[in-house]
């Protein structure tokens, strides 16, 4: 089942410009990651965030997490041409092996 | 796509026919996964192994099946019980601890003639 739902389900920016997109999802977690997909390929790990932290940072990356709304949010700063691409949250719950998938935002940069 | 290479990358099924995609892994990862993803959607969970010769199935396992005879190998029969098969296909490994992080292959695209 589906449970984490991104938002915006497109998005469409000026390269330079800043990207945002939501996750929400509706059970405990242990960690929420987020995955990049190019077309027709695999997905690409970008970056984790436990359930005990509130923001993290990797290169033009900063998530958030807020566990009272259960939601998070992916920002890309001064967004790039190789950016235009299908990201997607993906939940793990407590105790539990597997990932759930969200069903993405589709960011297109324009140059 | 890291250290996991499925084939094939393109696929064709004629009605009744069983198919096996191929998923190997040199990342010495623990647990492996095959999930389906259709046009404009997220991915669902068809089987997971977290050992080998042993899996669960996931949340849409009817129609398919697997084995894990090999560490490194993990391979996916769509069975002709599986009326919707025209998909894209992925497999993914992980390790179990100290992350928590999914590589995945390439993917294969399965269409029914």
């Amino acid at each position: 089942s589906q449970q984490g739902e991104e938002d915006p389900q497109a998005l469409s920016i000026q390269e330079g410009e800043n990207a945002t997109m939501n996750c929400s999802y509706k059970t405990s977690i242990n960690n929420l990651q987020w995955y990049r997909q190019n077309s027709g390929r695999g997905l690409v790990h970008l970056i984790l965030i436990r359930s005990n932290e509130r923001e993290k940072h990797s290169g033009r990356l900063r998530v958030t997490l807020d566990t009272s709304k259960k939601s998070s949010s992916l920002l890309i700063t001064a967004s790039r041409a190789a950016d235009t691409a299908s990201y997607f949250c993906a939940t793990r719950d407590f105790g539990n092996e597997k990932l759930t998938f969200g069903t993405g935002t589709r960011l297109t940069i324009i140059p | 796509d890291g250290g996991i290479t499925q084939s094939p990358k393109y696929l064709f099924r004629k009605e009744g026919q069983n198919v096996t995609l191929s998923c190997e892994q040199n990342l010495n990862h623990d647990a492996m996964y095959w999930y389906r993803q259709d046009p404009g959607q997220g991915l669902r969970l068809i089987y997971y192994s977290q050992i080998v010769n042993d899996f669960q199935k996931g949340d849409i396992a009817e129609g398919y099946s697997v084995s894990r005879e090999k560490k490194e190998s993990f391979p996916l029969t769509v069975t002709s019980a599986q009326k919707n098969p025209t998909a894209f296909y992925l497999c993914a490994s992980r390790t179990t601890v100290p992350t928590d992080i999914q590589y995945f292959g390439a993917g294969t695209r399965l269409s029914v003639l």
